[in-house]
C-alpha cells in the first residue's frame, strides 16, 4: 500500500463548478501538507501549503486537513479553464535537514467551457 | 532569476549508454533533489542533497549516481541506461526560510527515452 493515495481521475467539470480533490495517507508522522499544480509538460509548482488541521484559504482555493482521519482536500471554487492541470498532493514529516516529500500520483482535472 | 534549469530537455538513449542530466539553481538554496515521474506512480525521489557536499539516497536510487558539484549544481548520471529508466526527470531545490516552511521549486524536466 502506498503511503499517499490519490485518485488519478481524470476529473471533468464545467466552468464555474466547485472542484474537490482529495488524498489519504497512512503515515501519522506527516505534519506538513502541500498541493502542487502541474500543467502539461511543465514542472510542478506550489499552490498551497498547511501544517495544521483545519482550513486555509487563498483566493478561489481552500486546503483542508483532517489529521485524525489522515485525509486532505483541495477545493477550487468558480473553476476556470486555466485550472485544467494535474494536481499533486505532497506531504512530509518534520525530521531531517532536507524537505523530503512524498507525493500522491496526481489527479488530472479538465475544466470545460 | 531563471529559477531551476535543466539540460537537456529531451534525450534518446540506447540500452547500455550513459548520460548525465544537468541541473542548476540560482536561488542560493541549500537543498536539491532529483525525481522521476512515471504514469500511475507520481513523483518519486531518486537522490537528494541536503547541503553542498552531502548526498543521500531517496526512494528509487538504483541505477543512478549524483554529484553536488557546488551549491548551484546537482547532476544525475545514468551509467548504463535501461528501458526501465524511460521517464521524465525533475530537479528541484529548496531552502528552509522560517520554522518549518520550505518550498520545493521544480525545473521544467528532462524527458528521457531509453530504447
Amino acid at each position: 500500500q502506498k503511503e499517499v493515495e490519490q485518485d488519478p481521475g481524470p476529473l471533468s467539470v464545467p466552468e464555474g463548478a466547485i472542484v474537490s480533490l482529495n488524498c489519504t495517507y497512512s503515515n501519522s508522522a506527516f505534519q506538513y501538507f502541500m498541493w502542487y499544480r502541474q500543467y502539461s509538460r511543465k514542472g510542478p509548482e506550489l499552490l498551497m501549503y498547511t501544517y495544521s488541521s483545519g482550513n486555509k484559504e487563498d483566493g478561489r482555493f481552500t486546503a483542508q486537513v483532517d489529521k485524525s482521519s489522515k485525509y486532505i482536500s483541495l477545493f477550487i471554487r468558480d473553476s476556470q479553464p486555466s485550472d485544467s492541470a494535474t494536481y499533486l498532493c505532497a506531504m512530509r514529516d518534520l525530521t531531517g535537514t532536507a524537505s523530503k516529500l512524498t507525493f500522491g500520483t496526481g489527479t488530472r482535472l479538465q475544466v470545460t467551457l | 532569476n531563471a529559477g531551476v534549469t535543466q539540460t537537456p530537455k529531451f534525450q534518446v538513449l540506447k540500452t547500455g549508454q550513459s548520460m548525465t542530466l544537468q541541473c542548476a539553481q540560482d536561488m542560493n538554496h541549500n537543498s536539491m533533489y532529483w525525481y522521476r515521474q512515471d504514469p500511475g506512480m507520481g513523483l518519486r525521489l531518486i537522490y537528494y542533497s541536503a547541503s553542498e557536499g552531502t548526498t543521500d539516497k531517496g526512494e528509487v536510487p538504483n541505477g543512478y549516481n549524483v554529484s553536488r558539484l557546488n551549491k548551484r549544481e546537482f547532476s544525475l548520471r545514468l551509467e548504463s541506461a535501461a528501458p526501465s529508466q524511460t521517464s521524465v526527470y525533475f530537479c528541484a531545490s529548496s531552502q528552509r526560510t522560517s520554522g518549518i516552511q520550505e518550498t520545493q521549486y521544480f525545473g521544467p524536466g528532462t524527458r528521457l527515452l531509453v530504447l
